[in-house]
């Protein structure tokens, strides 16, 4: 039974430019959320991605934008890269209706330079 | 307020010891208080989550202990192995279908052989 997965694991960008990072959901799983990890932080919400809609959104900027595909995995994508979106990516994902037990990924690390 | 406090930034535990982290929050609509476990390079792993129906919840050798009229929850370690060393995360969301987890900052707990 495969766990949440991320790609890439690793990548570096220049300011300005753009990035799509990509997450399959466990098996079963319906529901995907992403969150930013910043170096020493915890997580911080993104938004969460049900059913092809953004369900919720954290306080994000709009720059932060994200996609549901009909098979349950999900894109997050940032334009315009700030020196400050230097981060871990951690995508999690959770079957709706099943409580609020949510499973992550191990992260896509993002360094913008 | 949607915060969680979470406390010592970091801890040192000698082998065979109990190792405690604290957390305090606010919001009373919370319902779904996990702990999750982080090794450096990966993503969180839950560890072990608590609903405020019960005031203690044990797993192997964690438990947590819910004190919903002071609005504390702590982690219990007992018997810490050098093995357990990593940052650990409190969190806590509301009891609707995709209610994002309110994360603390994170205790990094090192435990000396």
């Amino acid at each position: 039974d495969a766990g949440v997965t991320q790609s890439p694991t690793h990548l570096i960008k220049t300011r300005g430019q753009q990035v799509t990072l990509r997450c399959s959901p466990k098996s079963g799983h319906d529901t995907v959320s992403w969150y930013q990890q910043a170096l020493g932080q915890g997580p911080q919400f993104i938004f969460q991605y049900y059913e092809e809609e953004e369900r919720q959104r954290g306080n994000f900027p709009d720059r932060f934008s994200g996609h549901q595909f009909p098979n349950y995995s999900s894109e997050l994508n940032v334009n315009a890269l700030l020196l400050g979106d230097s981060a871990l990516y951690l995508c999690a994902s959770s079957l709706t209706n099943s409580g609020n037990t949510i499973y992550f990924g191990e992260g896509s690390w993002l360094t913008v330079v | 307020q949607q915060q969680v406090k979470q406390s010592p930034q970091s801890l040192i535990v000698q082998k065979g010891g109990i190792s405690i982290i604290n957390c305090a929050y606010e919001n009373t609509a919370f319902d779904y208080f996990p702990w999750y476990q982080q090794f450096p390079g990966k993503g969180p792993a839950l560890l072990i989550a608590i609903r405020p129906d019960v005031s203690e919840k044990k797993e192997g050798r964690f438990t947590i202990s819910f004190n919903k009229s002071a609005k504390q929850f702590s982690l219990h370690i007992m018997d810490s192995q050098p093995g357990d060393s990593a940052t650990y995360f409190c969190a806590a969301s509301g009891n609707q279908a995709g209610t994002a987890l309110i994360f603390g900052k994170g205790t990094t707990l090192s435990v000396s052989s």
